[in-house]
């Protein structure tokens, strides 16, 4: 099945450091989410982005729909232990917008 | 205001047992959406149902593999004759409006089959 190609794979970074995190897909996308899932959870839903070029933020984390439509990132600003998890980026085919694709997910590792 | 509910949280069976995993949605929605995730993987769309209906059922495999919604009581996806492969976290997620609406998710059901 589709799937989104999302990158880093893994995050490794020092706290209060700057990370930044991206998705790319083969097709137009009409919703682009970022999740974040902690270990022995759920995902949790950060934002939501519905329109190309729309630029969110959600305290420390910035997440924006590309203008091509088939790309979405998320920078996440002087990160802190807590940040810890996988994140993963999902998104809607604007052929298909039933389902929700997912990325892989990228693991980040926050060291105190 | 409670949230997506899973139970178990954890089941254990063996193979050729059923396994039963259990989701109630949260409260006021009416749709549905069962996906599994595999160890170091993203989640891969299983099913979708609204009360009473299937509508989407495109990832869930042709044979074990069932799930239902009825107009009272939880959502159950239902697995027949456990595989090892079977092995994963199932999330249940719903959503209060259609499948375009945001997604809410449980803490999951991880089953191990020995």
């Amino acid at each position: 099945g589709q799937q989104l190609n999302q990158s880093p794979q893994s995050m490794f970074i020092q706290e209060g450091e700057d990370v930044s995190m991206n998705c790319t897909s083969s097709s137009i996308f009409n919703t682009w989410l970022w999740y974040k899932q902690d270990p022995g959870e759920g995902p949790v839903l950060l934002i939501a982005l519905y329109k190309a070029g729309e630029l969110t933020s959600n305290g420390r984390l910035t997440a924006q729909f590309g203008i091509t439509r088939k790309d979405s990132f998320l920078n996440i600003s002087a990160s802190i232990p807590s940040d810890v998890g996988i994140y993963f980026c999902a998104g809607r085919d604007a052929g298909n917008n039933r389902k929700l694709i997912w990325g892989l997910g990228t693991s980040l590792a926050v060291n105190p | 205001n409670a949230g997506v509910m899973q139970n178990p949280r954890h089941l254990v069976r063996r193979r050729g047992q059923e396994a039963r995993l259990r989701c109630s949605p949260m409260k006021g929605h009416s749709h549905v959406y069962w996906y599994r995730q595999l160890p170091e993987e993203g989640l891969k769309f299983m099913v979708y149902l609204q009360k009473e209906n299937i509508i989407d059922e495109s990832g869930m495999p042709k044979e074990r593999f069932s799930a239902e919604f009825p107009k009272e009581g939880p959502s159950i996806l239902r697995i027949q004759q456990v595989v090892r492969g079977d092995s994963a976290a199932y999330f249940c997620a719903s959503s209060l409006q259609g499948s375009t609406d945001t997604q809410y998710f449980g803490p999951g059901t991880r089953l191990t089959v020995l």
